[in-house]
């Protein structure tokens, strides 16, 4: 089954500071992959995705993501983090029957000032 | 205009009740999916559904069901809501690309 893990609870990162936030993952054939965020309250924000193509993809909001074949990871990064970034981030991956994505358990990111 | 939203976005009801949230997409997407995050916000795909096919999550019990009257709409009713159903509930819809998400239904089994 395609899935991906999230190995981090939560992620503590200075404001200005370059963050990641892993991923891996485990698929039969070419994953789509993506990243979306949940702030408290709210519904889930894409932010990007890995079709093909180029292995860094760039997103919303200054994200971005590189895929990793070799390594089978998709880590979230963003060169300078913002204290506004903290929320919830999840990484997801889709399944191989129709379009649904099966997430990972998410890691919680805090930016302190 | 919100892109997908969802109706009520609290419930609160007792267990053996029947309850219904109701989701509208205005993207013109084909598919339409729930998904159940839990108190630990782990996020699971119940349902996915365009015009031509449902595909249902195993575990998901059969007291939950989706009804589609057309292709923007994908309502989830519940029979006989137990304790463990409480939960936030999201709609999503999507082409062939990402997915968009309604803002949630959060369902409290008293």
């Amino acid at each position: 089954a395609q899935s991906v893990a999230q190995p981090e609870d939560q992620v503590n990162v200075a404001e200005g500071n370059p963050l990641t936030v892993k991923c891996t993952y485990s698929v039969s054939g070419n994953p789509y992959l993506f990243w979306y965020v949940q702030y408290p309250n709210r519904g889930l924000q894409f932010l990007l995705k890995y079709i093909t193509g180029d292995n860094l993809v760039k997103g919303s909001y200054g994200f971005e993501a590189e895929f990793n074949k070799s390594q089978t990871s998709f880590h979230l990064k963003k060169p300078s983090a913002l204290v506004s970034d903290s929320a919830l981030y999840f990484c997801a991956v889709r399944v191989l029957s129709g379009y649904a994505l099966n997430f990972g358990k998410g890691t919680s990111l805090l930016v302190t000032p | 205009d919100t892109a997908v939203s969802q109706t009520p976005k609290y419930l609160v009801t007792q267990m053996g009740n029947d309850k219904s949230i109701k989701c509208e997409q205005n993207l013109g997407h084909d598919t339409m999916y729930w998904y159940k995050q839990d108190s630990k916000k782990f996020l699971k795909i119940m349902f996915s559904y365009n015009n031509k096919e449902l595909i249902i999550n195993e575990t998901v019990p059969n007291r939950f069901s989706p009804k589609s009257p057309d292709k923007a709409h994908l309502n989830l009713h519940i029979n006989s809501l137990e304790l463990g159903d409480s939960a936030v509930y999201f709609c999503a819809s999507s082409g062939i690309g990402e997915q968009f998400f309604g803002p949630g239904t959060r369902l409290t089994v008293l």
